[in-house]
């Protein structure tokens, strides 16, 4: 049962490139985010998506872009990388099951970035 | 404002005793979950334990205990008999409402067991 998988695992980039991280999951969950992790500190809410075709700003939105055109699947797309960047970035699917919500999310196993 | 506040940035115990680390939060939505997940060194996410905001009881798992104070609002996680593996980051996170796409989290507290 593969759960949430992202890739690349690893990533440099130089300042000013674009590039795409991608993030599926085999469960059938609406519901699917995007976190970054700076160092020593929590993670904090990039898009986030409730459906197939349907994406929100999180706390943290500004320098990327989302889509959600299969459930399977939510990329985050980095449109001109800057150092401020550089992060482990986590993939993260839920369903709803009741209120309020009591399902975890499961996670990818991260990609860190890194940008020169 | 933060929604979610981890006070203890580093904590240590011993091996086989019980630690406590700390979580409080901020929230209007009367309707809102509590989690808390493990981040071993190796990097994953660990979800651990679970507390809805209308539950009447703490929830417990396994070694894990969630010490429920809504009027207060805190939720701190209890691990119970200590073992070295349980030397990770812990985070505990909040959910409001019925957005399952939402979790807002504190900064960690890094625990370490002391053999």
């Amino acid at each position: 049962n593969a759960g949430v998988t992202q890739t690349p695992k690893f990533q440099v980039l130089k300042t000013g490139q674009s590039m795409t991280l991608q993030c599926a999951q085999d469960m059938n969950h609406e519901y699917m985010s995007w976190y970054r992790q700076d160092p020593g500190m929590g993670l904090r809410l990039i898009h986030y998506s409730v459906g197939a075709g349907i994406t929100d700003q999180g706390e943290v939105p500004n320098g990327y872009n989302v889509s959600r055109s299969t459930t399977e699947d939510f990329p985050l797309r980095l449109l001109s990388a800057a150092p401020s960047q550089t992060s482990v970035y986590f993939c993260a699917s839920s369903y709803s099951a009741g209120s309020p919500m009591n399902t975890e999310a499961f996670f990818g196993q991260g990609t860190r970035l890194t940008v020169v | 404002a933060q929604k979610i506040t981890q006070t203890q940035p580093g904590m240590f115990v011993q091996e086989k005793e019980a630690v406590t680390l700390d979580c409080t939060y901020d929230t209007s939505d009367p309707s809102y979950g509590l989690f808390w997940y493990k981040q071993p060194s190796s990097g994953e996410m660990i979800f651990l334990i679970y507390q809805g905001s209308y539950d009447q009881q703490n929830a417990t798992e396994g070694r894990y205990s969630l010490n429920f104070q809504k009027a207060r609002k805190s939720a701190n996680l209890v691990i119970s008999a200590s073992q070295l593996g349980d030397s990770a980051m812990y985070f505990c996170a909040m959910r409001e409402g019925t957005n399952a796409g939402k979790s807002t989290f504190g900064d960690g507290t890094t625990l370490t067991v002391k053999p």
